[in-house]
């Protein structure tokens, strides 16, 4: 096991551009999130998926991010016609299959931090 | 939404010198995590603690839940302690973890 991977580690573009982050998540963990962390801010809530089911969106998440998990396994999370504002690190995250109410540690990747010039 | 407040908000100490974390929430929780982010931004788990004491090495946390509150300890600090620390809730059926601000620790030689 050799945790949750994302990739790119980082990613330079241009206003405007579309861009494809990639997270591999721990091997049966059915629960995938996406955060977004900006300087000096703790990471914020984006979407969580499972298996391939979108179960929830926060409203950080416009009309121009989409998230997918196809499979249930690895998830991609793309930014359509990036702003300067979309600058952030980008961190998925993954967890095992929980009782019905109950929780259980969230796993955090390396994150992908991009740059909009 | 559940308000998380961590304090204080930057601390700085002597290599070898004990520090303890607070982390403040205002509602009830079924999940309560600490993460140290190192300089890399990588959020690495210390503990999942939703109540009651846990130990590991020079660390260790405790949670009241009935009084909205968790610390964790760090004694004999080392530079390599430096960093982000973070906590981090998720309310019942929320299944999504809310964060603070975090606390700055940074460990002189």
């Amino acid at each position: 096991d050799t945790g949750v991977s994302q990739d790119p580690r980082h990613k330079i573009t241009k206003r405007g551009q579309n861009v494809t982050f990639r997270c591999d998540p721990i091997s049966e963990h059915n629960r995938l999130y996406w955060y977004r962390q900006t300087l000096g801010q703790g990471p914020e809530f984006l979407t969580y998926f499972q298996n391939e089911a979108q179960l929830e969106k926060s409203r950080l998440l416009s009309d121009r991010f989409s998230a997918e998990r196809p499979k249930g396994s690895f998830s991609t999370l793309e930014i359509q016609r990036t702003e300067q504002g979309d600058s952030a690190m980008y961190l998925c995250a993954s967890s095992p299959k929980r009782l019905a109410g109950g929780a259980d540690t969230q796993y955090f990747g390396p994150g992908t931090r991009l740059t909009v010039l | 939404g559940i308000q998380v407040e961590q304090s204080p908000p930057d601390l700085i100490l002597q290599e070898g010198a004990n520090s303890t974390l607070r982390c403040n929430f205002s509602d009830s929780v079924n999940n309560l995590q600490w993460f140290h982010q190192n300089p890399w931004g990588q959020l690495i788990n210390l503990f999942y603690i939703p109540s009651g004491t846990k130990q590991n090495g020079r660390l260790s946390a405790t949670t009241v839940a009935t009084e909205r509150y968790s610390l964790l300890y760090i004694s004999s600090s080392q530079t390599t302690d430096s960093g982000v620390y973070f906590c981090a809730v998720e309310i019942q059926g929320a299944q999504k973890l809310v964060f603070g601000q975090g606390t700055r620790l940074t460990i002189n030689p």
